[in-house]
């Protein structure tokens, strides 16, 4: 299986400040194929079912705000929410769906 | 709109099997496979696997290869995950989701508490 490691496992961000959660993957997900990423983030708030953000590394889902986005190619990815908003505090996790699809164990973001 | 509801939450006890129904509406459901996960408490999220409601294909995540089922339900938007040989360890919230064969999922269920003790 690939295995997927978020860091850090959890940050504290002023409001309006920006904030960076990272992705690492065991093995590339880029498709030569393709040259897609298949890595998609996912935000949960406390209480709820997880919300896609990203697709794709970089593609967002339709209704996300533009704040999000997602970077990165093969092992390395970042999702960076600017201009942090109060109901932005939630867990962030990572997806790899090249193989059998794992996550990430997750970041939680909270206000600082 | 899209919309994924689970059954009811589970209390089972050690050894024990359990059903988990998913029902969906708001979209084709023969366009998109439906996939599970699980995610115990204050812990991360666990993929399960899928299932492609018009061929009944599925694909496992291999922890839970030979103790799970995903079938296509019995109304014809519907989908299940049987679990047999339950443990504590498999104590966590189960969500079904629906999603292309790329593999994100796009809308969740609101989740199914399974607790076993």
């Amino acid at each position: 299986d690939i295995v997927m490691t978020q860091s850090p496992d959890s940050l504290a961000v002023s409001l309006g400040e920006r904030a960076t959660i990272h992705c690492k993957s065991s093995q590339s997900v880029l498709s030569i194929s393709n040259n897609r990423n298949y890595l998609a983030w996912y935000q949960q708030k406390a209480g709820q079912p997880p919300r896609l953000l990203i697709y794709w590394a970089s593609t967002r889902q339709s209704g996300v705000p533009d704040r999000f986005s997602g970077s990165g190619s093969a092992t390395d990815f970042t999702l960076t929410i600017n201009s942090l908003q109060a109901e932005d505090v939630a867990l962030y996790s990572c997806q790899q769906y090249y193989g059998t699809p794992t996550f990430g164990q997750g970041t939680r973001l909270d206000l600082k | 709109q899209v919309q994924l509801v689970q059954s009811g939450a589970e209390v089972k006890t050690p050894g024990a099997s359990v059903k988990i129904s998913c029902e969906a509406s708001g979209y084709s459901f023969s366009g998109y496979d439906i996939k599970w996960v699980r995610q115990a408490t204050g812990q991360g999220l666990e993929y399960i696997g899928w299932v492609n409601p018009p061929s009944g294909t599925t694909v496992y995540a291999q922890k839970f290869e030979g103790r799970i089922t995903m079938t296509r339900g019995t109304s014809e938007s519907s989908s299940s995950l049987e679990m047999s040989g339950l443990k504590a360890e498999d104590t966590a919230v189960y969500y079904c989701g629906r999603g292309p064969r790329s593999g994100w999922i796009d809308s969740w269920g609101q989740g199914t508490l399974l607790t076993v003790s």
